[in-house]
């Protein structure tokens, strides 16, 4: 079955405490997988996409790797503002989301 | 503020009755997406049009359906609507036809069923 499992459900950081975010998934044919921010009662926010197994790309303190069956969002040195839900998707023929991962970061 | 609006920004209707969301993209983009977030379905991809004409389709039910007008704009009509419907709807828009080009989201309108 195609799915897509992120971890942890919620993690809580303090400031400047780097660490990272997973997303797992199970599709045959990745074509994408997206990673996405999103605030409480906002719209998704586009971060990344990434195509292919060793692929990465970085946006401020963030930086997203892919490999065959997992990506990762690493979050260096974090603020306070970085708080938010990360989300995940791929594409295959589909698209599939995770459930995110709920990012608290303390002063 | 990403550019793209919806209307409304909330909606309560009752079981059985049809909706309409309204939509309109961030300026020069000519595709239109629409998702449903729900708390124990998540966020699903509904549908995606460009410039007028169906581009991909996702979990989308029969109930439902959209359309993008010529001058772009979107609406998402729901129909025969239950519980289970009660959601929040985002659209969003990107430049290209591809659903891999960066998508920008509007606020959202949250539909309630009573």
């Amino acid at each position: 079955e195609d799915q897509v499992t992120q971890s942890p459900e919620a993690l809580r950081l303090q400031e400047g405490e780097s660490s990272s975010l997973n997303c797992s998934y199970t599709v045959s044919g990745l074509r994408g997988l997206f990673w996405y921010r999103q605030d409480p009662g906002k719209g998704p926010e586009f971060l990344f996409t990434l195509y292919s197994a060793g692929e990465e790309k970085e946006k401020e303190r963030l930086k997203a790797t892919l490999t065959k069956k997992e990506s990762f969002l690493h979050i260096t040195a974090p603020k306070p503002e970085d708080s938010a839900t990360y989300l995940c998707a791929v594409f295959s023929y589909q698209f599939y989301f995770g459930t995110g991962t709920s990012l608290t970061v303390i002063p | 503020d990403s550019g793209v609006t919806q209307t409304p920004k909330h909606l309560i209707t009752a079981t059985g009755q049809r909706v309409t969301l309204r939509c309109s993209p961030r300026s020069g983009d000519l595709s239109v997406y629409w998702y449903q977030q729900s708390l124990d379905q998540g966020l699903q991809f509904l549908i995606q049009y460009y410039n007028g004409e169906e581009r991909a389709k996702g979990n989308i039910l029969e109930r439902f359906s959209a359309q993008q007008f010529p001058d772009l704009h979107s609406e998402l009509n729901l129909s025969s609507l239950e519980l289970g419907d009660s959601a929040l709807y985002f659209c969003a828009s990107s430049a290209g036809q591809t659903i891999y080009n960066e998508q920008f989201f509007g606020p959202g309108t949250r539909l309630t069923v009573l």
